[in-house]
């Protein structure tokens, strides 16, 4: 009964390819984001949605779209994979509002070559 | 936007000490969060903590939000307390992002 999980765990692909990372959460949380950690291990938030719609964008590069078919469900679809998206992604929610404890997914170690 | 930092970057224990990490913020906080990542990647929800203090075994958190600033102690430290403690931070502006600090590297040697 994982609170929230992301599908795959691991990702290696070459240069250029499109790939999904899927994301899911059953803890009843409105609003859902991803997450991106780098090398030096540094968590920067990509994406928030709340109820579907999105929220925060934070200047990531339109290859990156996200999809929000429900309240419990964030995909992230990366289009013309570069080397430097590799990284781990992370998913989280968290109930709508300031005063909420956000929770994360396993991550997704997206390796491009 | 709000700045988060960390202290220690690194810290190397021997089984059994004590440990003190630090957490400050340059603005008002309205929700707080301590996070341990192990050794294969995972976030562990530490403590939700805008204010006040919590305990949960060996671990608690004092935050006092009115200095900006909040402590995670680790007590009888053990080798499954090796990995990042992060200290996310969501601000008055930003209700719907958590902004981690840079995290500090436990490791805790047998």
């Amino acid at each position: 009964d994982t609170a929230v999980s992301q599908t795959p765990k691991y990702l290696v692909t070459q240069m250029g390819n499109d790939k999904s990372i899927k994301c899911e959460q059953n803890l009843g949380h409105d609003t859902m984001y991803w997450y991106k950690q780098d090398s030096k291990k540094f968590l920067k938030i990509m994406f928030s949605y709340n109820n579907k719609e999105l929220i925060i964008n934070e200047t990531v590069p339109n290859r990156f779209s996200p999809k929000s078919p429900d309240k419990a469900h964030l995909n992230l679809h990366i289009n013309s994979l570069e080397l430097g998206d590799s990284a781990v992604y992370f998913c989280a929610s968290s109930r709508s509002g300031m005063n909420t404890e956000a929770f994360f997914g396993q991550g997704t170690r997206l390796t491009v070559v | 936007g709000i700045q988060v930092e960390q202290s220690p970057p690194d810290l190397i224990l021997q089984e059994g000490a004590n440990s003190t990490l630090r957490c400050n913020f340059s603005d008002s906080v309205n929700n707080l969060q301590w996070f341990h990542q192990n050794p294969w990647g995972q976030l562990i929800n530490l403590f939700y903590i805008p204010s006040g203090t919590k305990q949960n075994g060996r671990l608690s958190a004092t935050t006092v939000a009115t200095e900006r600033y909040s402590l995670l102690y680790i007590s009888s430290s053990q080798t499954t307390d090796s990995g990042v403690y992060f200290c996310a931070v969501v601000s008055g502006g930003s209700n719907y992002k958590l902004t981690f600090g840079k995290g500090t590297l436990l490791t805790v040697n047998p």
